[in-house]
């Protein structure tokens, strides 16, 4: 079974840091890995998608990485800002289905607050 | 940008009462999911869907958990006799191949069983 662990569980800097964040996972047989943000009782919006066969994604302020041999994944934020506060969230997809429908399996999550 | 519609967005209901979570996934999507997320607990699946059939499911998904697509367009959870411990936000999902299968997900329907 897979597990996912994020550390840390919650981070609190000021605004403009830039900031790292763990992903590791027990199975690394893995399809993609996925970032999402999650806001206070709202839902999962995704940031970047990493291919078990790419090394890394970057959108805007964010840059993900993956090394699949070692089992982690990092996420990058640069120069924080307030609306960066939220929940961010890994989730790993296993390749062992042969398919594309494989469940996600989900960290806890790195509750980030940013402050002015 | 495409979205997963859920409705409602909150539902309280009494316990033992049967319970339809309903979503419109991402139009030409092939793939549907539901998830669910206990206060201050993991995202855990519950169930994927293609083909009008479920393709896997897990643990938590037993008899009193079901899915259907009922008009090719709307993919419902029903939940037939609710208990305390369904209290949960749950999560609708599509994926398809142009978007490398990546997940999209709703913005979830929160479930208060009283």
């Amino acid at each position: 079974k897979q597990e996912v662990t994020q550390i840390p569980a919650a981070l609190s800097v000021p605004e403009g840091e830039n900031l790292v964040l763990n992903c590791s996972f027990t199975d690394s047989a893995i399809y993609n890995l996925q970032w999402f943000r999650q806001d206070p009782g709202k839902g999962l919006t995704s940031l970047l998608l990493i291919q078990s066969s790419q090394r890394e994604q970057t959108s805007g302020r964010l840059n993900a990485s993956l090394d699949k041999s070692s089992g982690r994944s990092t996420l990058y934020i640069a120069a924080s800002q307030p609306g960066d506060s939220a929940t961010y969230l890994c989730a790993v997809r296993l390749s062992d289905r042969g398919s594309t429908l494989g469940r996600l399996y989900f960290g806890r999550g790195t509750q980030l607050t940013v402050w002015p | 940008e495409p979205e997963v519609t859920q409705t409602p967005s909150h539902q309280v209901t009494q316990m033992g009462q049967e319970v339809i979570l309903r979503c419109v996934p991402i139009s030409n999507h092939l793939y549907f999911y539901w998830y669910r997320q206990i206060l201050g607990q993991k995202v855990e699946f519950l169930v994927s869907f293609y083909n009008n059939e479920i393709s896997e499911k897990s643990e938590i998904f037993d008899d009193q958990f079901s899915v259907e697509r009922p008009d090719g367009s709307n993919f419902t959870l029903k939940i037939r006799s609710t208990k305390l411990e369904d209290s949960a936000m749950y999560f609708c999902a599509s994926i398809a191949r142009r978007t490398n299968y990546g997940y999209t997900f709703g913005s979830g329907t929160r479930l208060t069983v009283v």
